[in-house]
């Protein structure tokens, strides 16, 4: 497939309990966004991936969030000690990324995901 | 930081009536603009977007203008169809070196009436 994958597409869990969940871009895709969506509303900026660095992760509500892509290419998400205001589709998506300050036509352009849908009970 | 709204929350035509979705953002460094379309169940998907350096693009049934002054952007769909419907989101994006991200309207539901 040429999208965006993420798994799994549903994810149930206790509160309290630790999760993780998979992005796997668009191949040679060096960025890669994370957002959550509540129900109802707009996609909502969690941590931005430049290569295997998180370049801004300013949207991390706190701690218990945490993200990896440590070869540059499939990212993970992980929330320790769930609690159920977690209850959310998450979001990856992909774009081609570019030099460094300059902008270019095809940079920008983000591909989402299917999203996993997380429900903490 | 960047805020962006976005109206109306929800939208209802005929077939065949036109629909316009309206955006408002708040930073003037915003140079990115797409627009989503997002199904039940689905993650959004890219139908139309527009940089800063552009006033207006069209794709078919869809366009899309910008206003840097007014800082305000607006999605046009003509001659809608029952397959419209669906929620679509704006977002405005402010890339600059290795940081930059979406920041996403509240949503309008459309709703195509056969």
């Amino acid at each position: 497939g040429a999208g965006v994958s993420q798994t799994p597409s549903n994810k149930v869990t206790e509160k309290g309990k630790y999760v993780e969940l998979r992005c796997d871009p668009i191949s040679g895709h060096t960025a890669l966004y994370w957002y959550r969506q509540s129900l109802g509303q707009g996609p909502e900026f969690l941590i931005y991936f430049q290569g295997t660095g998180a370049a801004d992760d300013s949207g991390l509500p706190n701690d218990r969030f945490f993200a990896v892509r440590p070869e540059g290419s499939v990212s993970t998400l992980k929330i320790q000690r769930t609690e159920r205001g977690d209850s959310a589709v998450y979001l990856c998506a992909s774009s081609p990324g570019g030099l460094a300050g300059r902008l270019r036509a095809s940079t920008d352009t983000q591909y989402f995901g299917p999203g996993t849908r997380l429900t903490v009970l | 930081g960047e805020n962006v709204e976005q109206h109306p929350s929800t939208l209802s035509v005929q077939e065949g009536d036109s629909a316009v979705i309206k955006c408002t953002y708040s930073d003037s460094a915003s140079n990115y603009f797409p627009w989503y379309k997002q199904e039940l169940g689905k993650g959004p998907q890219l139908i139309i977007d527009i940089r800063s350096n552009v006033g207006e693009k069209k794709d078919q049934r869809i366009a899309v203008t910008l206003n840097k002054t007014a800082k305000h952007f607006s999605l046009h769909i003509t001659e809608t169809q029952p397959e419209d419907s669906a929620v679509y989101f704006c977002a405005a994006f402010r890339g600059s070196g290795n940081t930059g991200k979406l920041i996403f309207g509240q949503g309008t539901t459309l709703q195509v009436k056969p």
